[in-house]
């Protein structure tokens, strides 16, 4: 069986702050995938990265970053100089080899003040 | 950019009634999928459907639920007769391929009364 852990559930930061988001996955299977999404307050869930289990390099992507370390089975997510307009819940999430369906962990709601 | 789009965005219906919530996939995508979210919780997979048949459905879709793509761009979810714990919102999703990224759509919010 697979999970997806958020053990943080709700954060607030003052604008301009770095935030981490954390993020732990157990699996069985070798070959998987991991995601973050965003879901703002409208409410639609919006895809931010999706990285698989075979490539642990981390990314970058503007102010968003992603450290993913199989070793401790996590893939955090970190924003830098965090915006108003970052405020929103974020989902981690697996798929795996058996089938394409994705797990959600619970979500961190973010709240960022300006 | 291609999206994923679903109608209606906000339906209310009383208990018992019939409800289908439509989605227009990403044209070029082969494997569907509806999500459920109650409000306040998290994300939950509620079935998968690839080359006009389900592959894979969660506890959650049971007999009450069903899934059609009646034509070559909708995808529907058919919930027979309603109950008041079926209030969520429904998230449609397409992927190209079997390891591809999943998009959702916006949602439909669906309230029984």
């Amino acid at each position: 069986a697979q999970k997806v852990t958020q053990a943080q559930t709700e954060i607030s930061v003052v604008e301009k702050e770095d935030v981490t988001l954390d993020c732990v996955y157990e699996t069985r299977d070798t070959t998987y995938y991991l995601f973050w999404y965003k879901q703002p307050p409208s409410g639609e869930l919006v895809f931010l990265i999706r990285r698989n289990s075979f490539d642990e390099q981390n990314e970058i992507s503007g102010r968003y970053s992603w450290n993913f370390q199989k070793s401790t089975s996590s893939f955090n997510f970190t924003i830098t100089a965090s915006q108003v307009v970052d405020s929103a819940v974020y989902f981690c999430a697996l798929s795996t080899g058996a089938n394409s369906k994705l797990t959600f962990g619970k979500g961190i709601t973010l709240s960022v003040r300006p | 950019e291609p999206e994923v789009t679903q109608t209606p965005s906000h339906q209310v219906t009383q208990m018992g009634q019939e409800v289908i919530l439509r989605c227009v996939p990403i044209s070029n995508h082969l494997y569907f999928y509806w999500y459920r979210q109650i409000l306040g919780q998290k994300v939950e997979f509620l079935v998968s459907f690839y080359n006009n048949e389900i592959s894979e459905k969660s506890e959650i879709f049971d007999d009450q639920f069903s899934v059609e793509r009646p034509d070559g761009s909708n995808f529907t979810l058919k919930i027979r007769s309603t109950k008041l714990e079926d209030s969520a919102m429904y998230f449609c999703a397409s992927s190209d391929t079997f390891w591809g990224t999943i998009y959702f759509g916006e949602g439909s919010w669906l309230t029984v009364v």
